[in-house]
C-alpha cells in the first residue's frame, strides 16, 4: 500500500482557505515535503518542515505536524485561482527514498 | 542556467518497442530519480540513484532499465515488458544531504500505440 496518503480532491471558493491533509508511516523521516504540479508540468517545491517542529509559516502557507499521529497538513490562506493544482506531500525515507502521496487536485472557484 | 531537462516532451512508440527517455542535470547533483504518474496513482517511484554507477529499484521498476555512467545523466529504458507503459514519467535530482529539495524535469508523455 501507499506510504504517503492524501485525499484526491479538495474545492474551495477564491478567498477562503484551503487545508490538504496528509499522512505517512515512516516515523524515522527527518523532513517533510510539499510539492506543487501545475498541469503538463514537473513538481516544484512549496515549502518543508522539519521532523522537531510542529508548526513553520512561510507567508500564505502554514504548515502543522502532528509527529505522534504522523499527519501533515499545508494551509492556504486567501487561496487564489492561481492556487489552482495538485499538492503533493513527500518524505526521505531510508536509503534516499523520496516517496510522494497520491496527491491532492485543488480546484478554486471564483 | 542551472536546472534539470528532460526530452522529449511527448513520445509516441509502437507497442513492443523499446524506448529510451533522457534525463540530464547540470545541477552537481548525486541523486537522481525516474518516477511514473498516472491519474489518480500519484508518483510512483521506478529507479533512482544515489551515486554514479549504482541504482535502485523502486516500487514499480519490472518492464525498465536505467543507467548511469555518468553523474549528469540517468536515462530510463521502457521495454516492450512493461506492460501498461502509456503514462507521464518525471525525472528528478537531488543533493545527498539531508534536507534536500528535490528538482524535477518537465515531464515526458509516452504513448504507446
Amino acid at each position: 500500500g501507499e506510504d504517503v496518503e492524501q485525499s484526491l480532491f479538495l474545492s474551495v471558493r477564491e478567498g477562503d482557505s484551503s487545508v490538504i491533509n496528509c499522512t505517512y508511516t515512516d516515523s524515522s523521516s527527518t523532513y517533510l515535503y510539499w510539492y506543487k504540479q501545475e498541469p503538463g508540468a514537473g513538481l516544484q517545491l512549496l515549502t518543508y518542515i522539519f521532523s522537531n517542529m510542529d508548526m513553520k509559516q512561510d507567508q500564505r502557507l502554514t504548515v502543522l505536524l502532528n509527529k505522534k499521529d504522523k499527519h501533515l497538513s499545508l494551509r492556504i490562506a486567501d487561496t487564489q485561482t492561481g492556487d489552482s493544482a495538485i499538492y503533493f506531500c513527500a518524505e526521505i525515507t531510508s536509503g534516499s527514498r523520496l516517496t510522494f502521496g497520491e496527491g491532492t487536485q485543488l480546484t478554486v472557484n471564483p | 542556467d542551472g536546472g534539470i531537462t528532460q526530452s522529449p516532451k511527448y513520445l509516441f512508440r509502437k507497442e513492443g518497442q523499446n524506448v529510451t527517455l533522457s534525463c540530464e542535470q547540470n545541477l552537481n547533483h548525486d541523486a537522481m530519480y525516474w518516477y511514473r504518474q498516472d491519474p489518480g496513482q500519484g508518483l510512483r517511484l521506478i529507479y533512482y540513484s544515489q551515486i554514479v554507477n549504482d541504482f535502485q529499484k523502486g516500487d514499480i521498476a519490472e518492464g525498465y532499465s536505467v543507467s548511469r555512467e555518468k553523474k549528469e545523466s540517468f536515462p530510463l529504458t521502457v521495454t516492450s515488458a512493461q506492460k501498461n507503459p502509456t503514462a507521464f514519467y518525471l525525472c528528478a535530482s537531488s543533493k545527498q544531504t539531508e534536507n534536500t529539495e528535490a528538482f524535477f524535469g518537465q515531464g515526458t508523455r509516452l504513448t504507446v500505440v
